[in-house]
């Protein structure tokens, strides 16, 4: 049973526009949401994250919108690059569970030049 | 920043032979490591943490026997496959946090382990 549902599964982003991922999550418990970025055969990285004291974030092209009351959070990238192909992960966790990371399905981003 | 290293990056053995992988991190000492397995075009899924000097805790479902955990030191753990098979060929990942009072998680480049 994955406790954060992710979506898209994919998306194609002209270079320049925008690219939206969506995750949703049901334990409130969960104090702290990351976005990790995968490069195919390589670990994943830390891109950005929220607590859930604050609505957003920002940091470079990346942003994440975070939605308290609806338990939704989205990561935003601008102005996509080729560069930015690669599969992205939202998590989830808490601090009263080791900090164990709970995963999203995960969404291919694909830039076309 | 905080760097993780996984050892070897490939590895490639027999049905039946076990295999060990090394995660390591270099510049921080680790409280508490987690071990990822993951499957081609599929997110991961933890297997396990470990701290230091104790017991690792495994997740449902994930066979302990099989899947050798060892904490021995702050900086190292290692995840022994025993009695490989092909099931077990996957991309290994760990990830270790800073400190004990932290989210931040930090990934090791992963490990693909083919089982043949």
């Amino acid at each position: 049973q994955q406790q954060v549902k992710q979506s898209p599964q994919s998306l194609i982003v002209q270079k320049g526009g925008i690219s939206i991922i969506n995750c949703a999550y049901e334990n409130t418990a969960f104090d702290y949401f990351p976005w990790y970025q995968q490069f195919p055969g390589k670990g994943p990285a830390l891109l950005i994250a929220i607590r859930p004291d604050v609505s957003e974030k920002k940091e470079g092209r990346f942003t994440i919108s975070f939605n308290k009351s609806a338990k939704q959070f989205s990561l935003h990238i601008m102005d996509s690059q080729p560069g930015d192909s690669a599969t992205y992960f939202c998590a989830a966790s808490m601090r009263s569970n080791d900090y164990k990371l709970s995963f999203g399905a995960g969404t291919t981003v694909t830039v076309r030049a | 920043g905080a760097v993780v290293s996984q050892h070897p990056s490939r590895v490639i053995c027999k049905s039946g032979t076990s295999v060990k992988i090394e995660c390591r991190s270099l510049d921080f000492q680790a409280t508490t490591m987690f071990w990822y397995r993951q499957f081609p075009k599929q997110s991961l899924m933890l297997m396990a943490t470990s701290n230091e000097g104790s017991k690792a805790t495994y997740e449902q479902g994930v066979e302990k026997d099989k899947f050798l955990i060892n904490h021995a030191s702050l900086t190292l753990s290692t995840l022994t496959v025993t009695s490989a098979h092909p099931e077990d060929s996957s991309f290994y990942i760990c990830s270790a946090n800073r400190d004990s009072r932290t989210y931040e998680q930090y990934f090791g480049p992963g490990t693909r382990l083919t089982v043949t």
